[in-house]
């Protein structure tokens, strides 16, 4: 089955607490992406990938890293987290841009406390 | 930036009631996505408009793309219960890279 995977699903820490949030797809999809949805604010990209080793900021990088060592992976890094990342955040996958039909993961609910 | 509004942020209605959600933008897009979301899922794709004036049609929901291609319809009839969602569109920016939503239309439909 076609799929995006997110884990961890839920996940609550502390401020300053390194985390890792992994995304994995199994389509050969080139192009892969995190976004985070707010209350008000809509689902907004915070970096995406055009393929492997290549990576690029969106709208709100700030706070968070990325890698593309493996074109199915592709983790959201969290250094030193901070409770304005609380959040619902989303992996997405597509076939070869951003402009093709994204492929989501089920979400990973983040509270920093 | 290009930017997506979608119109309204929130309704309520009953099973049977038709209902047309908007999304609306000053820049052009050369293509708008439309997406639902349902509790604790990400976000699924209902159907892509690409050209002008196009109509696609999906059982009872009828998507619209205008004719300069900077703003986008859909039209719901007969709304059942299982609608209920959050309705997002989408399009992507001019170097295709990256994909702009809009915030969303929360539908809720009663029965």
């Amino acid at each position: 089955e076609a799929q995006v995977t997110q884990n961890p699903r839920y996940l609550i820490t502390v401020t300053g607490k390194k985390l890792t949030v992994t995304c994995s797809q199994n389509m050969n999809h080139e192009y892969m992406s995190w976004y985070r949805q707010d209350p008000g604010l809509g689902l907004r990209q915070i970096y995406y990938s055009m393929n492997v080793e290549v990576t690029d900021k969106g709208d709100v990088p700030e706070g968070y890293k990325v890698s593309r060592k493996e074109k199915r992976n592709f983790p959201l890094i969290l250094e030193s987290p901070s409770p304005n990342q609380t959040s619902l955040y989303f992996c997405a996958s597509s076939l070869w841009s951003g402009g093709t039909e994204a492929f989501f993961g089920q979400g990973t609910r983040l509270t920093v406390v | 930036t290009q930017l997506l509004e979608q119109s309204p942020q929130f309704l309520s209605i009953q099973e049977g009631e038709n209902l047309t959600v908007y999304c609306n933008s000053s820049s052009v897009f050369s293509s708008l996505q439309w997406y639902r979301q349902e509790p604790g899922e990400g976000p699924v794709l209902l159907v892509t408009v690409v050209t002008g004036g196009e109509v696609k049609k999906l059982k009872r929901l009828t998507f619209q793309f205008g004719d300069a291609r900077k703003d986008s319809s859909l039209h719901i009839t007969a709304a059942q219960p299982g609608d209920t969602g959050l309705y997002l569109c989408a399009g992507p920016n001019n170097a295709g890279n990256m994909l702009t939503f809009g915030g969303g239309t929360r539908l809720m439909v009663k029965p």
